[in-house]
């Protein structure tokens, strides 16, 4: 059971507006920066938001982030089949004193 | 590119021990605080420990407290990951990530990059 809660699935179709939602508390969204990471098949996680809302240089501006109280959203507009991957947030928690990540969102571009 | 290499991982028996290494390309490590993240096959991300830039500062998930080792050399770049008393469910890819942002301020912070993950496998 992950701390930072996120649908398992996501599905879209290309060109299409896609959102994936993080749930959490207090002790990590509420009082925290949120950053999300894509995982594509078979490779290791890359950086794809930080700090709630800013892209590294390199992401495509059709990717964006934001965090209201103890949630915090990604949302994919333009889809496209390279998008297909799965998707982590992640925040640092204060009561455990460490990084907590969301059990990823698998988007599927139908 | 800046980019982090993992290696040390492979089959090992429950109980048995493995140390991993990260080592840092291209930048200098010293700078950076960094992290073990793991993942378990077909699961999700798991935050296994975090070493400060000086080693002041050391981080571990409640799972492997007690068990796992983190450590830094500096002068080789390099930070280590000792595994102990391996369990079935230690079985993942472990990855390491660079903890950029604002030092110490983990609430601000981000990993960027991640190593390509070595693989551990606990089983008899």
């Amino acid at each position: 059971q992950s701390v930072l809660t996120q649908p398992p699935s996501a599905s879209g179709t290309p060109g299409q507006r896609v959102t994936i939602s993080c749930s959490g508390s207090r002790s990590n969204i509420g009082g925290n920066t949120v950053n999300w990471y894509q995982q594509l098949p078979g490779t290791a996680p890359k950086l794809l938001i930080y700090s709630n809302n800013k892209r590294p240089s390199g992401v495509p501006d059709r990717f964006s982030g934001s965090k209201s109280g103890t949630s915090a959203s990604l949302a994919i507009s333009g889809l496209q089949s390279e998008d297909e991957a799965d998707y982590y947030c992640a925040s640092w928690d204060d009561s455990l004193n460490g990084w907590v990540f969301g059990g990823g969102t698998k988007l599927t571009v139908l | 590119e800046v980019q982090l290499v993992e290696s040390g991982g492979g089959l090992v028996q429950p109980g048995g021990s493995l140390r991993l290494s990260c080592e840092a390309s291209l930048f200098t490590l010293s700078s950076f605080g960094l992290n073990w993240v793991r993942q378990a096959p077909g699961k999700g991300l798991e935050w296994v420990s975090y070493i400060s830039r000086s080693s002041s500062a050391i981080y571990y998930a409640d799972s492997v407290k007690g068990r796992f080792t983190i450590s830094r050399d500096n002068a080789k770049n390099s930070v280590y990951l000792q595994m102990n008393s391996l369990r079935a469910e230690d079985t993942a890819v472990y990855y390491c990530a660079r903890e950029a942002g604002w030092g110490t301020v983990h609430y601000l912070n981000w990993f960027d990059p991640w190593g390509q993950g070595t693989l551990v496998t606990v089983s008899s």
